[in-house]
């Protein structure tokens, strides 16, 4: 079945600092693929989608490239702020047609000023 | 713009009780997801309707039921609730296709003592 691979958290940068949260999958097929952002007590917000290979998504800085070659959903951002502090999960359709999502285990992100 | 709507957001329930959690879509969203997160875990996906059909189940327990109404909201029935199920609840709604991206709730606060 379809899974998905995110890097340990959590993960520690100065404001300003460059970002890369390493997310890869496994699928049947051309899944969707996303990223989510939970902020403390908060629900689940999209950051940002791409729908077949080589597309970026991208939003509020941050981006993510559809790599088919590499099974790979990266998302970077050039400069971290500390409101960009959260838990990050990355995401993608499970194996049929009904579009539920399967997460990775989300990367925690502390900005320290 | 209006969002996904869940309530209650925080419920507090004893052992062997029922609860019930209500969730209100996005307007013409004609789709709900319910998802389990529990403390430190990714979303784990319960069941799906489309067009007030159930269009796709996961690791939902026996205990639980759901179903959407000709409102289109739809509601999770929990019945012999246990400590486990203390948990986020999270709705989801998205219109038609799968490919479209899901909006997700703020979420119910499930402690179950």
């Amino acid at each position: 079945g379809n899974s998905v691979t995110q890097m340990e958290g959590p993960v520690t940068l100065s404001e300003e600092a460059f970002l890369t949260i390493n997310c890869t999958y496994t699928a049947t097929g051309y899944p969707s693929l996303f990223w989510y952002v939970q902020y403390p007590g908060e629900g689940l917000q999209l950051l940002l989608k791409a729908t077949k290979a080589d597309d970026k998504g991208s939003n509020k800085g941050f981006e993510a490239t559809y790599r088919k070659e590499t099974t790979s959903f990266h998302l970077e951002k050039g400069s971290v702020q500390v409101s960009d502090s959260a838990v990050y999960f990355c995401a993608l359709h499970g194996s049929g047609n009904t579009g539920k999502l399967i997460f990775g285990q989300g990367t925690t992100l502390q900005v320290k000023p | 713009a209006a969002g996904v709507i869940q309530s209650p957001r925080h419920l507090i329930k004893e052992k062997r009780e029922t609860a019930t959690l209500k969730c209100y879509p996005i307007p013409r969203h004609d789709t709900v997801y319910w998802y389990q997160q529990g403390p430190g875990q990714d979303p784990q996906f319960l069941i799906s309707f489309y067009e007030k059909m159930q269009s796709d189940k996961g690791s939902i327990p026996d205990r639980f039921s759901a179903q959407q109404f000709s409102d289109y909201h739809s509601e999770l029935n929990m019945s012999s609730l246990e400590l486990g199920d203390s948990a986020l609840y999270f709705c989801a709604s998205s219109l038609g296709s799968p490919r479209y991206e899901q909006y997700f709730g703020p979420g119910t606060r499930l402690t179950v003592t």
